[in-house]
């Protein structure tokens, strides 16, 4: 099956510095690529979408300067957190969806545990 | 607006028994629905998906029942295990836009041995 790594799946940084995290379809290709943040007992909430080779789409509310995405090709986009601070403290989770149309599916990463100390 | 309402909140079921979610929507352009199961730390994993053509889903244990006209789908968990014990997430999507999930808030099941 379709299956999407999420890198690293924990990180732990200190406040000002900023952490990149990697998503990848690993075998299909993904046009359209979407993040999400969960918070502990929360769903998910969409952060942005990402769309190869354009800028990402963002939700009301989410600082494009403070999370940068690049969808630079078919399997690859990445979530920069800029100047972290504690508050950006979560868990980040990536989806791909199929470049064949979201009825082949949406599939997610394993997640990344944030920790901004 | 766009939402999905999921219910209930959390669910204790005995080993053996029938779990059961239930989702609503308001948009009817949706013609996705997928459930999601996702254990502590990991991200979600796609369980069962169905389309408004269609009024139930079996895979194994799990059943998608759709109901279009009053907008409801559920999701039935046979034979509840503990290893089923984790949070589920009901959601739905349009095709042909932009396309991303909009999901319910979220059910955590515990099954009890």
């Amino acid at each position: 099956g379709a299956v999407v790594s999420q890198h690293p799946s924990r990180v732990i940084c200190k406040s000002g510095t900023s952490v990149k995290i990697e998503c990848r379809s690993l075998d299909f290709q993904a046009t359209t690529m979407f993040w999400y943040r969960q918070f502990p007992k929360k769903s998910l909430m969409l952060m942005a979408t990402s769309n190869e080779g354009s800028k990402a789409t963002y939700e009301q509310g989410v600082e494009k300067d403070k999370f940068l995405i690049n969808h630079a090709s078919l399997t690859l986009s990445t979530l920069t957190v800029t100047s972290a601070h504690p508050e950006d403290s979560s868990f980040y989770i990536c989806s791909a969806r199929d470049s064949r149309g979201p009825r082949y599916g949406y599939t997610f990463g394993s997640g990344t545990r944030l920790t901004v100390v | 607006q766009q939402q999905v309402k999921q219910s209930p909140q959390s669910l204790i079921v005995q080993k053996g028994g029938i779990s059961i979610i239930n989702c609503a929507y308001e948009n009817t352009a949706f013609d996705y629905f997928p459930w999601y199961q996702q254990f502590p730390g990991k991200g979600p994993a796609l369980l069962i998906a169905i389309r408004p053509d269609v009024s139930e889903k079996k895979e194994g244990r799990f059943t998608i029942s759709f109901n279009k006209s009053a907008k409801q789908f559920s999701l039935h968990i046979m034979d509840s295990q503990p290893g089923d014990s984790a949070t589920y997430f009901c959601a739905a999507s349009m095709d042909g836009s932009q396309g991303n999930l909009i999901f319910g808030k979220g059910t955590k099941l515990s099954v009890k041995p």
